[in-house]
Formats: C-alpha cells, structure tokens, sequence
C-alpha cells in the first residue's frame, strides 16, 4: 500500500499545451511537496503547499485537504519542463512519504 | 548563498564494507534529512536531524546511521554494504523539516559490488 499515489507515470505533451499531474494521499499531512528532477539526479523543490492554492511563473499547485488531493499544473509547457516530477508528503507523524513520479516529455 | 553540498558525488565500495556520506546544509538550515532513491523502490526518508539530534526515522535497518555535528553538517554511515544499498543518496536541508521548503543535494551515487 502506497501512501502517496501519482498519476500519470508517463506523460508525452507538445510543446504549448496544458499539463496536469494527480497525487493523492492517505495519510494525515503537515505539508505536501512537489518536487522536480532532472537527468542526473538533482532534485530541485518546486511548491511546498498545505491549504488552497501557489503559483509560480507558468506552475500552478493546489491541494485539497479534505479530498487528500493535489494537482501540478503546466501552462504553456516547454522542452526544457520535460523531467520526473515527484509528489511527498510530510506527514502528521513525522515521516516522509514519495510518490513514484511522473516523467514528462514535452516535444517540441 | 551556497547550496547544499554533497561528497562524495560517486563511490563504489565492496560488500561488508562500510561506507559514510557527507552533507553540508545551506548556512542557517538546522535540519538535515536523508534519502534513499533506487529504480526498484523509488524515493524513501532515511532519517532527519535537528539541532543534532535525530528527530525522525525512516523504515530502514539499524546498518543506516547518520549523525548531525554542532554546524549542522551531517554524516551517513552504512555499515556492512549489500548489493541492494546501491542507489543515489540524497541530502536535503531546510530551516524547519516539516515547515519550510526542502533544498536538496546533488547526491552521491553508491555502487556495491
């Protein structure tokens, strides 16, 4: 049993169009995290999020509490978006919990 | 501001060695955290340190052990290496673990042969 489910694994986009990866949880959260790696490893965190709604140039999170559910969005995706991005949880006891990822590929 | 700095970035050991890992938070981070990432079971929380002591630990077996020194540095050891402890190992500072972002390392990459 995973606590932190992502969807999808894969993900082939154009460049330009609109993108959206899913994570849900089942455990009790302090935070939810949205993290991003490259090829090579670097692991680079994007949104640390526990209520409504951040944004940041063309990346949108929003989580719902009650729901256990988060979403990454893309707008206007690029090339160089294309990478694992990862949904973790910190939960209300302590421990640290990671989706499986999801790899993006935005054609250009 | 300096980031967070991993070493070494590769190592290869040989099973039953041991092996320790260092990670040096960004200035004025008190927490450190650890990190396990294989293709097999993805990204897993080894164990977190505040202020020099472990505050929270992952699922692992007692071979993992870290440490945090009085500057916040922080040191992995993995004793008696198995094939299946190859992975990349990742290092991740912040102000406050549960409250504030995560800044992670570059890793080091551990192969056991």
């Amino acid at each position: 049993k995973n606590e932190v489910e992502q969807s999808p694994q894969n993900l082939t986009a154009q460049e330009g169009e609109f993108i959206t990866i899913n994570c849900s949880y089942s455990v009790g959260i302090s935070a939810l995290h949205w993290l991003q790696q490259h090829p090579g490893g670097g692991i680079v965190s994007l949104f640390m999020l526990s209520s409504g709604k951040k944004k940041h140039g063309r990346l949108i999170a929003t989580i719902n509490i009650q729901e256990k559910h988060s979403s990454l969005h893309i707008t206007a995706s690029h090339p160089r978006d294309s990478a694992v991005y990862i949904c973790a949880v910190s939960s209300t006891g302590n421990q640290f919990y990671f989706g499986t990822g999801t790899s993006l590929t935005v054609i250009p | 501001k300096a980031g967070v700095t991993q070493t070494p970035r590769y190592l290869i050991k040989t099973r039953g060695q041991q092996v320790t890992l260092s990670c040096s938070p960004i200035s004025g981070h008190r927490s450190v955290s650890w990190y396990q990432q294989t293709p097999g079971q993805g990204l897993q929380f080894l164990f977190e340190y505040f202020s020099e002591t472990q505050r929270n630990k992952g699922n692992f077996p007692g071979r993992f052990s870290g440490r945090q020194f009085s500057n916040s540095r922080s040191e992995m050891n993995v004793s008696t290496l198995e094939l299946g402890d190859s992975a990349l190992y990742l290092c991740a500072s912040s102000l406050e673990n549960t409250g504030s972002p995560l800044h992670f390392g570059n890793g080091t990459r551990l192969t056991v042969t």
